[in-house]
């Protein structure tokens, strides 16, 4: 899937680092996604950002902070990770029409995610 | 939330057609019928969407009764290369069911034999 990119592929980090994932989507669409997915677990959404705007925060706890800067990027900050956070962390784009306007229903497009170890 | 149910497994053999059945009983009328296929350390891939009737792409098949209340995925021949897991999900991302397209169950994990 070359439409959304997700960097890096893979990260190890101990739990006091600071780090950053990065998603970039290249489809034009207008909403971006986080998911979490633990080893033999469904996917968790986490975050939902349409028009560069938050919308959704999956009760997910403050050591995640995400960030939209505009429509084709998406971050995910990350900082005092706790061992179970270890996990895939997928990052999804796609278009979606205005509140109450139903035109069309854009599917979900994946990057191959970030594999996270905390140590 | 609205909960849709899948097998949890299917065993096959390569060649066979494979049907796998969801179920999502509280359907709204606004709602899209989405498939992905999902390989380890991947991100899930769309398969197909549809609304009513019958859907066919390049890949599979999607079947949907009058009533909506189930779909049925078709995968055509299969090949080692469609071992994965498979997700159904109902909504409409720019309705107020759009938080259901959004959640993933824990789909059927297909295994294709040789």
């Amino acid at each position: 899937e070359t439409g959304v990119t997700q960097t890096p592929r893979h990260l190890v980090m101990g739990m006091t680092n600071k780090k950053s994932l990065k998603c970039e989507q290249h489809l034009g669409h207008n909403a971006m996604y986080w998911y979490k997915q633990s080893a033999k677990k469904p996917l968790e959404l986490m975050f939902v950002y349409n028009f560069k705007e938050q919308t959704e925060n999956n009760s997910v706890p403050s050591r995640f902070s995400p960030e939209c800067p505009n429509s084709s990027h998406l971050f995910l900050h990350l900082h005092t990770l706790q061992p179970e956070d270890s996990a895939l962390y997928l990052c999804a784009s796609s278009q979606v029409p205005p509140a109450g306007y139903r035109s069309y229903n854009s599917p979900l497009h994946f990057g191959n995610g970030t594999r996270l170890t905390v140590t | 939330l609205a909960k849709t149910t899948q097998p949890i497994s299917m065993d096959s053999y390569e060649g066979q057609e494979v049907n796998i059945t969801c179920s999502h009983n509280n359907i709204a009328t606004n709602d899209y019928i989405t498939w992905y296929q999902q390989f380890p350390s991947q991100g899930p891939r769309f398969i197909i969407q549809g609304y009513k009737t019958k859907v066919t792409n390049e890949v599979a098949s999607l079947f949907i009764p009058a009533d909506r209340k189930s779909s049925t995925l078709s995968l055509p021949r299969v090949s080692l290369s469609d071992t994965a897991v498979y997700y159904c999900l109902v909504g409409d991302l720019g309705m107020d069911t759009g938080r259901r397209a959004l959640t993933f169950g824990s789909g059927t994990r297909l295994q294709v034999q040789p």
